[in-house]
């Protein structure tokens, strides 16, 4: 029961490289959304997917790129990191549109830019 | 622009007592509430939802009550534990684009023994 799975779950960037953070899910969900947490914000929407191959933008989606492949991977992308991307980013899917469907998340990956 | 607001930032209770966290949100379209809660270094997991149509929702040890007339959610725990020590987040869904949760800043939970 793996549920969402984020790696890494650590990095540490320097100013201006690129990494990519993967999330994946074996709930066969159709919705899947990326989030960043960071101190006294909660948790803010970066973009999210309503199936593979679609992607839209979220509240925070500046500086952020993503894509959805396969169903069961969602994929953000930073293509120069600056230091306000130092945040702790999560991952959720849910199983459909639904306002009383819950959004399953990961662990997070802790992203510290320097 | 907040439309979900968690004005406590912190709780501190004794272990055996009613917690009681509270949540405002502004967007009259939210049709359904969700509280999730947070242990440090793992993501957040789903506790209890409610439907605006409804005013109370019960789970075990942990109700949620809507007033929809003052725009405002309140999740009780009873009795409260040290394991319900944690960061719990208030969520909207609905408001229009309704597969995206807006959420509150969260409230520290400490339950003391």
């Amino acid at each position: 029961n793996a549920g969402v799975t984020q790696t890494p779950k650590f990095r540490v960037l320097k100013t201006g490289q690129s990494m990519t953070l993967l999330c994946a899910q074996d709930m066969n969900h159709e919705y899947m959304y990326w989030y960043r947490q960071d101190p006294g914000m909660g948790l803010r929407l970066i973009h999210y997917s309503v199936g593979e191959g679609t992607t839209a933008k979220g509240e925070v989606p500046d500086g952020y790129n993503v894509s959805r492949l396969k169903k069961q991977n969602f994929l953000l992308g930073l293509e120069s990191a600056a230091p306000s991307q130092t945040s702790v980013y999560f991952c959720a899917s849910s199983y459909s549109r639904g306002s009383n469907q819950p959004q399953h998340f990961g662990d997070g990956t802790r992203l510290s830019i320097l | 622009d907040q439309q979900v607001k968690q004005n406590s930032p912190s709780l501190s209770v004794q272990e055996g007592r009613i917690s009681i966290l509270n949540c405002d949100y502004t967007n009259s379209m939210f049709d359904y509430f969700l509280w999730y809660k947070k242990y440090p270094a793992e993501g957040p997991t789903f506790l209890i939802s409610i439907s605006s149509i409804k005013d109370k929702n019960e789970d075990g040890r942990f109700t949620v009550f809507l007033n929809k007339s003052a725009k405002h959610l309140s999740l009780h725990i009873v009795p409260s534990q040290p394991g319900d020590s944690a960061v719990y987040f208030c969520a909207a869904n609905g408001g229009g684009s309704n597969y995206k949760l807006t959420f509150g800043k969260g409230t520290l939970l400490t339950v003391n023994p």
